[in-house]
């Protein structure tokens, strides 16, 4: 059973260019998030995504991040014109949510990304 | 979300049983209180999630008092590879789903 995807591990961007990671869920399960985490810091949340829906963004910075879940294949975290600031390392986790019952989320081994 | 506070740091010697306690003075009646270890370069790892009294599985046990304003992680006898970052979180997720808020965690060093 293999566990939360995601790729690239490593990306390499110029300041002004595109950066997208991938997040494949664990198999069942339909709930997505995504983390950022600078060095020496704990995670912080981003965005909380369903299939096709996103349904909390309030960790998202306004400009230049976006999300996506879409009913067929992994999520999509998107950083447009990325900056220097935008260094650091990217989890995405994801859970079953079943109902009753506390949210165990399980996270992917992360997408470091460095901006040149 | 509850703020939770745990100590920056801690040192510990191969065999050793080490533990880590959380303080959560604000939790709430739904919330859930929840470890999780981080290596350096791998995101975190599920330990153990527990409401009330004691909850164990084969890593460790989670001991939480009646009032549940702290919790105590505990590993039994700690190797070098359990050297990592430890974080408590709690949260509410019985009515939804729960963004987890991560504090700076719990540096632990094991020592041979």
């Amino acid at each position: 059973n293999a566990g939360v995807m995601q790729n690239p591990r490593h990306l390499v961007r110029r300041r002004g260019q595109e950066a997208r990671l991938r997040c494949s869920p664990m198999k069942g399960h339909s709930h997505v998030y995504w983390y950022r985490q600078l060095p020496e810091e704990g995670l912080k949340f981003m965005v909380y995504l369903q299939k096709e829906n996103i349904i909390d963004e309030s960790g998202m910075p306004k400009e230049r991040f976006s999300a996506e879940f879409p009913k067929e294949g992994p999520s999509i975290l998107r950083i447009q014109q990325v900056v220097r600031g935008d260094s650091a390392a990217y989890f995405c986790a994801s859970s079953p949510l079943s109902s009753g019952g506390p949210d165990t989320q399980y996270f992917g081994p992360g997408t470091r990304l460095t901006v040149l | 979300l509850a703020k939770t506070t745990q100590p920056i740091s801690m040192d510990s010697y191969e065999g050793q049983e080490v533990n880590i306690t959380c303080s959560h003075n604000n939790i709430a009646t739904n919330d859930y209180i929840t470890w999780y270890q981080q290596f350096p370069s791998q995101g975190p790892r599920f330990i153990i999630q527990g409401y009330k009294t004691k909850v164990t599985n084969e890593v460790a046990s989670l001991f939480i008092p009646a009032d549940r304003k702290s919790s105590t992680l505990s590993l039994p006898r700690v190797s070098l590879s359990d050297t990592a970052v430890y974080y408590c979180l709690v949260g509410d997720s019985t009515g939804g789903y729960n963004k987890l808020i991560f504090g700076a965690g719990t540096r632990l060093a094991v020592h041979p």
